[in-house]
């Protein structure tokens, strides 16, 4: 079983349309990630989001907006989204720092398609 | 900046075969840990195998053993005794001791043939 979920695992939208992603842990972790990946490619990372706030944002444009309502949950609202957002987004979670290696445990992402 | 380079897009081995996939890296911190995760086609990517930098022992788990050379910036993954469910992309990653953003290389895909 996945212990990171994310909704809904597919997702089709227009270009004019607004949603949003959701993706849960109850793990205990701080850290919280959105990247975007396309087929064949390895995983980008666009946002960061540490004790709820945001740490990182890797020059995502706006049309992305993240949020974390609380330390178990991040979304990812989309809006006026381009062709070329289509993608599978992962969401993933880790511990904060520490002095061992803290890996990131992945969702089973969402499809998304944009027409 | 921190890059990972995998330099075999695909690679297949026969079921009940060892196969190696390779994995170079670049960093100048001196205290990191690198990652092999696996992405099957059902999406998910799932940690494999990790490997502290500071150790020198290669870590090993079950089928999965990887080759850590320091020196040469060397991350190899081993996998022993191939069987159907290992055929996915193999992601090398490594972190950084302070943060935890991970680079990632770009990538193995395993075909593994009955």
């Amino acid at each position: 079983d996945t212990e990171v979920t994310q909704t809904p695992k597919h997702l089709v939208m227009g270009m004019t349309n607004k949603k949003s992603l959701k993706c849960e842990q109850h793990m205990g972790h701080r850290a919280m990630y959105w990247y975007k990946q396309k087929a064949k490619k390895p995983p980008e990372l666009m946002f960061v989001y540490s004790y709820e706030k945001l740490s990182i944002n890797e020059s995502v444009p706006s049309r992305f907006s993240p949020e974390c309502p609380n330390s178990s949950l991040l979304n990812l609202h989309l809006h006026a989204l381009q062709p070329e957002d289509s993608a599978l987004y992962l969401c993933a979670s880790s511990q904060v720092g520490g002095m061992w290696s803290q890996p990131q445990h992945f969702g089973d992402g969402t499809r998304l398609s944009i027409l | 900046a921190q890059t990972v380079t995998q330099s075999q897009p695909e690679m297949s081995v026969q079921e009940a075969e060892t196969v190696t996939l390779s994995c170079t890296y670049d960093t100048s911190e001196s205290d990191y840990y690198l990652f092999w995760y696996k992405q099957p086609p059902s999406r998910q990517m799932i940690l494999v195998i990790r490997q502290e930098a500071y150790k020198q022992q290669n870590a090993t788990e079950n089928r999965f053993s990887v080759n850590f050379q320091k020196a040469a910036k060397s991350f190899s993954l081993k996998i022993s005794d191939s069987q159907l469910g290992d055929a996915a992309m193999y992601f090398c990653a490594l972190k950084r001791d302070a943060g935890n953003m991970l680079t990632f290389g770009g990538g193995t895909r395993l075909m593994v043939k009955p």
